[in-house]
This record gives structure tokens, C-alpha cells and sequence, in this order.
């Protein structure tokens, strides 16, 4: 069971968007509509920003969205704000075997 | 949401177990999963498993099968995790998580129980 494939980083200045690709196989996000997103700030637990590839979880800001497409997903944060300079996380259901999540991306708002 | 507390940090030397507990606030065992996930320093995510609230109670990750061990006292809504064999690449924060059965996401984390291993 490897680990999902993100960049390792992604940066944009404020107001601008940053869009980071979660690649995983036909055995998990191809499979299966149970894509989550997680924002992680150094030294807290990681927070739940999107869940079934694009739904968001009543509180967090519509800049935040999510899409798939075969078998990668896709965050998008628009209108970046100085606040969402943090770690993120994809996740997928990967059937029998669980659940597998992605190498993690940095954003850094410049 | 669920509010999850863990227990303190660990200090164990290489070889031995450790067991982390997890205590739900409002947990009443039928409507929400456990998971457990760790995350050594500096790197990413790791999912350990799950103990489900209701049929087969849990499914461990491949690369921890046989090490790994998942348990759940009702009478306090604790759930435990126990890791044996220890050794230093197992250094990590351990975080508890719920999933409302079936939902396939983690909405509440625990505050995170780091586990050093050093002789």
C-alpha cells in the first residue's frame, strides 16, 4: 500500500490560487468517490477541509475546493490568504485495505 | 463533534510495546469509527488502522499487521492502541481520529501522543 503522490511544495502570493495534485491508482482514488483534504499547521493536529473529493465541511472557507479526475485529485486554494500557509494531506478509502494518505504538500504564501 | 483526549507522552526503549489510549467525550461506540494515525518527525501521515464501531471491529495497515493491536474498553469510551517491537523508526506523534461510521473521513482528531524510542 504506497503512500498517494503530492508535490512537495506549492507557493503563491496572497489573492492568488495554488492548486496541489494527489495521485494515487485505479485501487483508490480511481476507485472510489473518498477523497478527504487535510490542512495541518506545524505542532497541531491536522484539520478536515474537504471530504468526498469536493465537499466542504460546514466553517471552512469556500476558497477551499476539490475535484478528481481518474485517478488523481486536486485542492485548490483561492484567494490565498497568509492563514492557509500550512501542510496539506490527501486521504483515499482504499477498500479491503483501508485507507492510504498522500506524501503531504507545503504551501508557503510568498 | 466527538472531542477526543489522549493519553501523555512515552518514553520506551527498542524491543518493547507501548499503548496509547484515546477517551471519547460523547462516544457512544455505535455511530463512530477509531482510527489511528501517526506522523514521525518531519514527515508526512501515516494510517495505522481502524476499530470500527460495529461488525468486524478493526483492520490494521499492511506494513503494521502483527504488530499492531486495537482494542476498546465500553464502560469508560476509551479506545487503545498497542504497538510492539519497537524500534526507532516507530519515533512518531500518534493521533486518534473519528469516522461517523461509513462516512470514509476523519472529522475529530485527538491532540496527538508522541512516542519516543531511544535506548
Amino acid at each position: 500500500q504506497s503512500a498517494l503522490t503530492q508535490p512537495p511544495s506549492a507557493s503563491g502570493s496572497p489573492g492568488q490560487s495554488v492548486t496541489i495534485s494527489c495521485t494515487g491508482t485505479s485501487s483508490d482514488v480511481g476507485a472510489y468517490n473518498y477523497v478527504s483534504w487535510y490542512q495541518q499547521h506545524p505542532g497541531k493536529a491536522p484539520k478536515l477541509i474537504i471530504y468526498e473529493v469536493s465537499k466542504r465541511p460546514s466553517g471552512v472557507p469556500d476558497r477551499f475546493s476539490g475535484s478528481k479526475s481518474g485517478n488523481t485529485a486536486s485542492l485548490t486554494v483561492s484567494g490565498l490568504q497568509a492563514e492557509d500557509e500550512a501542510d496539506y494531506y490527501c486521504n483515499s478509502y482504499a477498500g479491503n485495505t483501508g485507507f492510504v494518505f498522500g506524501t503531504g504538500t507545503k504551501v508557503t504564501v510568498l | 463533534q466527538v472531542q477526543l483526549v489522549q493519553s501523555g507522552a512515552e518514553v520506551k526503549k527498542p524491543g518493547a510495546s507501548v499503548k496509547v489510549s484515546c477517551k471519547a467525550s460523547e462516544y457512544t461506540f455505535t455511530g463512530y469509527h477509531i482510527h489511528w494515525v501517526r506522523q514521525a518527525p518531519g514527515h508526512g501521515l501515516e494510517w495505522l488502522g481502524i476499530f470500527k464501531s460495529t461488525g468486524v471491529r478493526t483492520v490494521y495497515a499492511q506494513n503494521f499487521q502483527g504488530r499492531v493491536t486495537m482494542t476498546r474498553d465500553t464502560s469508560t469510551s476509551t479506545v487503545y492502541m498497542e504497538l510492539s517491537s519497537l524500534g526507532s523508526e516507530d519515533t512518531a506523534v500518534y493521533y486518534c481520529a473519528t469516522e461517523m461510521a461509513s462516512a470514509y473521513y476523519f472529522d475529530s482528531w485527538g491532540q496527538g501522543t508522541l512516542v519516543t524510542v531511544s535506548s
